[in-house]
C-alpha cells in the first residue's frame, strides 16, 4: 500500500504570497496517478489538479501541479482570500484498485 | 449542473446497520463509475468503496471489507452503501463522488453517520 505524506501540516501565509505544498509517496506512483483536492470548512472536497499537472475544469491558472516518481508539489502562485483551505493529495494504485489520500495541508492566513 | 445528494445518515449503535443513498442528476449516471469517500470528524479523507458503471467491478477499502457493500440502480440514478457491523471508527461524513477516469471530479455535500451507544 502506498502511503502519502504531506508537508507542511500547516502553512501560514498572507494573500498575494506563493504557496508550495509537498506530497511524498512511500513508493513510486505510476502513470501520473496523482491528484490534488481543496476542501473548505463545511464543504465537500473539490478536484483541483489531476494526472500530476492537469487543472480540472474551471480551476484558475494560479494553481499548478508538478513532480514525478515519489515527490509531487502543488503551487499556488499568488494566494487569493478564497484559497485558504485544506489541500489533499491523492493517488490511485491499479493493482488492486485502491485510492489513498494524504493527511492534508492547511493553508491559513498569517 | 451535476448534483449528488446523499441521505440516510444518522445515529446508530455499534453492531448496527445503515443504508446510505446518493441520488445523481445533471449527467449520464449510468456511464460513470461512482465512489464513497468518508471523513471522520476533524480528520482527513478516506476512500471507502467504488463501483463501475454496470456494477461488474467493485472495490473496497480493507477497513470496510466484509461489512460494507456498494451498489447502484442506474434506472433510479442512485448509488447506495449498505453498512453492517458498524463500529465507532466508522463515524464520519460519507461523501458520494463521481469518477472522471480515476479521479473524483464531483462530490455531494455528505451525510453524517454517528456510531455510538
Amino acid at each position: 500500500e502506498i502511503v502519502l505524506t504531506q508537508s507542511p501540516g500547516t502553512l501560514s501565509l498572507s494573500p498575494g504570497e506563493r504557496a508550495t505544498l509537498s506530497c511524498r509517496a512511500s513508493q513510486s506512483i505510476g502513470s501520473n496517478y496523482l491528484a490534488w483536492y481543496q476542501q473548505k470548512p463545511g464543504q465537500a472536497p473539490r478536484l483541483l489538479i489531476h494526472d500530476v499537472f492537469t487543472r480540472a475544469t474551471g480551476i484558475p491558472d494560479r494553481f499548478s501541479g508538478s513532480g514525478s516518481g515519489t515527490d509531487f508539489t502543488l503551487t499556488i502562485s499568488r494566494l487569493e482570500p478564497e484559497d485558504f483551505a485544506v489541500y489533499y493529495c491523492q493517488q490511485y494504485d491499479s493493482s488492486p484498485p485502491t485510492w489513498t489520500f494524504g493527511q492534508g495541508t492547511k493553508v491559513e492566513i498569517k | 449542473e451535476v448534483q449528488l445528494v446523499e441521505s440516510g445518515g444518522g445515529l446508530v449503535k455499534p453492531g448496527g446497520s445503515l443504508r446510505l443513498s446518493c441520488v445523481a442528476s445533471g449527467f449520464s449516471f449510468s456511464s460513470y463509475s461512482m465512489n464513497w469517500v468518508r471523513q471522520a470528524p476533524g480528520k482527513g479523507l478516506e476512500w471507502v468503496s467504488s463501483i463501475n458503471s454496470d456494477s461488474t467491478y467493485i472495490y473496497n477499502a480493507d477497513s470496510v471489507k466484509g461489512r460494507f457493500t456498494i451498489s447502484r440502480d442506474n434506472a433510479k440514478n442512485s448509488l447506495y452503501l449498505h453498512m453492517n457491523s458498524l463500529r465507532a471508527e466508522d463515524t464520519a461524513v460519507y461523501y458520494c463522488a463521481k469518477s472522471l477516469g480515476w479521479n473524483f471530479d464531483c462530490w455531494g455535500q455528505g451525510t453524517l453517520v454517528t456510531v455510538s451507544s
